[in-house]
């Protein structure tokens, strides 16, 4: 079935440092969307994205849809105390509803 | 403003009993989706439904079933519950069937004994 690769898994950064990672599929994607999840609680969305190439910013936050339909990254500025939690990457498949989602990127900042 | 809602928020439960989880999604929003999330995993899709009717399906067992009511709330029935069921189990919502704007509840965290 449709898998996503996310990466890196974990990252252990310094407040004020920028942070990257990145999601890869063997599939063409409909739509990308990326999710912060805390322990506990419901994944909230971050950033969606429709268009391939596309590039979208909320706050210090940017993403972009990768031209081939099979990647996208998120890119966060300037990381503060509350960026800290769980990172997914979710992509809709063409023709289906569901979403599937990446392994996750476990943020950690010291301050 | 309104989120989706879950309940019960914790629910424990015995091998083989029968567990019954509920959501009721964000208001004027028709499409609810369940997802399983294991400990330390991403969560998995199980089914939606759309205008109260199945309209996709994921990895749900046969031992699990759900369905959408006429107000649009959804219900997942587990029977026979096994020790592997143990999870949180998410509800999400969206407008109109397009996923890309499906907003999540806090979950349910069912601990089977």
């Amino acid at each position: 079935g449709q898998q996503l690769n996310q990466s890196p898994q974990s990252m252990f950064i310094q407040e004020g440092e920028d942070v990257s990672m990145n999601c890869t599929s063997s599939s063409i994607f409909n739509t990308w969307l990326w999710y912060k999840q805390e322990p506990g609680e419901g994944p909230v969305l971050l950033i969606a994205l429709y268009k391939a190439g596309e590039l979208t910013s909320n706050g210090r936050l940017t993403a972009q849809f990768g031209i081939t339909r099979k990647g996208s990254f998120l890119n966060i500025s300037a990381s503060i105390p509350s960026d800290v939690g769980i990172y997914f990457c979710a992509g809709q498949p063409w023709g289906a509803q569901k979403l599937v989602f990446g392994q996750g990127t476990r943020l950690t900042i010291n301050p | 403003a309104a989120g989706v809602i879950q309940s019960p928020r914790h629910l424990i439960k015995e091998k083989r009993e029968t567990a019954t989880l509920k959501c009721y999604p964000i208001p004027r929003h028709d499409t609810v989706y369940w997802y399983q999330q294991g400990p330390g995993q991403d969560p998995q899709f199980l089914i939606s439904f759309y205008e109260k009717m199945q309209s996709d399906k994921g990895s749900i067992p046969d031992r699990f079933s759900a369905q959408q009511f006429s107000d649009y709330h959804s219900e997942l029935n587990m029977s026979s519950l096994e020790l592997g069921d143990s999870a949180l189990y998410f509800c999400a919502s969206s407008l109109g069937g397009v996923p890309e704007t499906q907003y999540f509840g806090p979950g349910t965290r069912l601990l089977v004994l």
